[in-house]
């Protein structure tokens, strides 16, 4: 069975550029999570999808980050312009169900210089 | 707010020796707890959990007991191999409005030396 499969892995941007990720959930996979973790912290929560609509998006600095899940199985994170303190590995997790085991992508390693 | 504590890293231990990550939390209701493991440019993966209190969480060889007088979850192993090297992670999903949200320690990283 595939995993959840992010890109890219890395990217390295300039402040007040814009980037993009992408996650492709287990196949079957209802919600869909997007973390944020900073360098020796444990991963955040931003954005919860229950097939194409959020269900939490209370931690997502809507200012400047959005998301969307459109036909209910990928997801893109946005951050347009991004800041210095963004710097940050974005995980993706899915799950059947939002009480059922999550499943981690690899994440996407960000770095704001 | 829901949170949870880890002790702090990093932990060394030679190859065989017993260990322990201290893991407490503050939770309303009744949460579920979690120890995930993230290896080497890997994601995270689950390594054992525990529902309810005095449940014992067990994978691996790895252990957890699910302490509400303590509000603790510690995470144990009797005999570490170098192949174990990795960061641990508590989690919580919050009991009575459980949506899945994982509430994360900040990690302890464990280095298991030959």
């Amino acid at each position: 069975e595939a995993g959840v499969a992010q890109s890219p892995r890395y990217k390295i941007i300039e402040k007040r550029q814009s980037v993009a990720f992408w996650c492709n959930p287990i196949s079957g996979h209802a919600t869909l999570y997007w973390y944020q973790q900073i360098l020796g912290q444990g991963p955040k929560l931003l954005i919860q999808f229950q097939n194409n609509g959020v269900v939490d998006d209370s931690q997502l600095p809507k200012d400047r980050f959005s998301a969307e899940r459109l036909k209910g199985v990928d997801s893109t994170l946005k951050i347009q312009p991004a800041k210095l303190e963004d710097s940050a590995v974005y995980l993706c997790a899915s799950s059947l169900e939002p009480r059922n085991i999550q499943y981690f992508g690899a994440g996407t390693r960000l770095s704001v210089l | 707010g829901n949170s949870v504590t880890q002790m702090e890293g990093p932990v060394t231990l030679s190859e065989e020796a017993f260990l322990t990550i201290n893991c407490t939390y503050t939770a309303t209701g009744y949460p579920s707890l979690f120890w995930y493991v993230q290896y080497p440019g890997e994601g995270l993966q689950l390594l054992l959990k525990a529902t309810k209190a005095d449940d014992k969480g067990s994978n691996k060889g790895f252990e957890a007991t699910y302490r509400k007088e303590t509000t603790s979850f510690h995470l144990e192993k009797g005999s570490v191999q170098v192949s174990d090297s990795a960061v641990y992670f508590c989690a919580l999903t919050h009991g009575s409005s459980n949506t899945g949200k994982l509430i994360f320690g900040q990690g302890t990283t464990l280095q298991v030396k030959p």
